[in-house]
């Protein structure tokens, strides 16, 4: 079965320091990989996507994240925290099947809480 | 630039109620369209998606169904609410324009059913 299990319900980081935020994944075939935001009572927001290439992929607010195949991970990563990245980070993989309907699969969530 | 409504906000209702929400897309055309429920802050529940006009899936049984009467709208309904209807409702759309799969969202609405 297709899957994404974001580990870490809760990450808490010093504003400055690199910060974190793990995704695995399982699926069939070749992974299509996505990180967004979502802040309080907000709509979520793309950050990034792993389609093919480069494993090191750069999004928006200086995030990017390391796609390892080995691993089957997708870690979001920032190398300088800032408060207002506190937020609701959620990971999510491409169903890969036949037709056009385009789901995604979602983890559960990581609530990531920068400190001053 | 592509750009996507939902409303109303926020909204009150009591058990029992009728709902409707409504959700728009404007700079694209034939999306797909999907309403997702997001309970307590946290994870994702696909509720319905859509390919075309008229054209509904259904991911999870429940008292809720949706509509797509134009090609960017997307409708989402109730005949009579419960009390485990509450959470934050989101629409978003994809489609194969130059996009891999991600998705777009709204701004959500917060239903609160008492």
């Amino acid at each position: 079965a297709q899957s994404v299990a974001q580990p870490e319900d809760q990450v808490n980081v010093a504003e400055g320091n690199p910060l974190t935020v793990k995704c695995t994944y399982s699926v069939s075939g070749n992974p299509y990989l996505f990180w967004y935001v979502q802040y309080p009572n907000r709509g979520l927001q793309f950050l990034l996507k792993y389609i093919t290439g480069d494993n090191l992929v750069k999004g928006s607010y200086g995030f990017e994240a390391e796609f390892n195949k080995s691993q089957t991970s997708f870690h979001l990563k920032k190398p300088s925290a800032l408060v207002s990245d506190s937020a609701l980070y959620f990971c999510a993989v491409r169903v890969n099947n036949a037709g056009n309907n385009r789901k995604l699969i979602w983890g559960l969530g990581t609530s990531l809480a920068v400190n001053p | 630039s592509q750009t996507i409504h939902q409303w109303p906000a926020t909204l009150v209702q009591p058990v029992g109620s009728p709902l409707s929400l409504e959700c728009t897309v404007e700079g694209t055309s034939n999306p797909n369209l999907y309403w997702y429920r997001q309970a307590a802050g946290r994870g994702l529940q696909l509720l319905f998606y859509s390919v075309g006009i008229g054209q509904i899936s259904s991911e999870v049984p429940q008292n809720l169904s949706a509509s797509r009467p134009q090609d960017r709208q997307f409708i989402l309904s109730s005949k009579k609410l419960l009390l485990s209807d509450s959470g934050f409702y989101l629409c978003a759309w994809t489609n194969f324009q130059g996009k891999n799969g991600e998705q777009f969202f709204g701004p959500g609405t917060r239903l609160t059913v008492l």
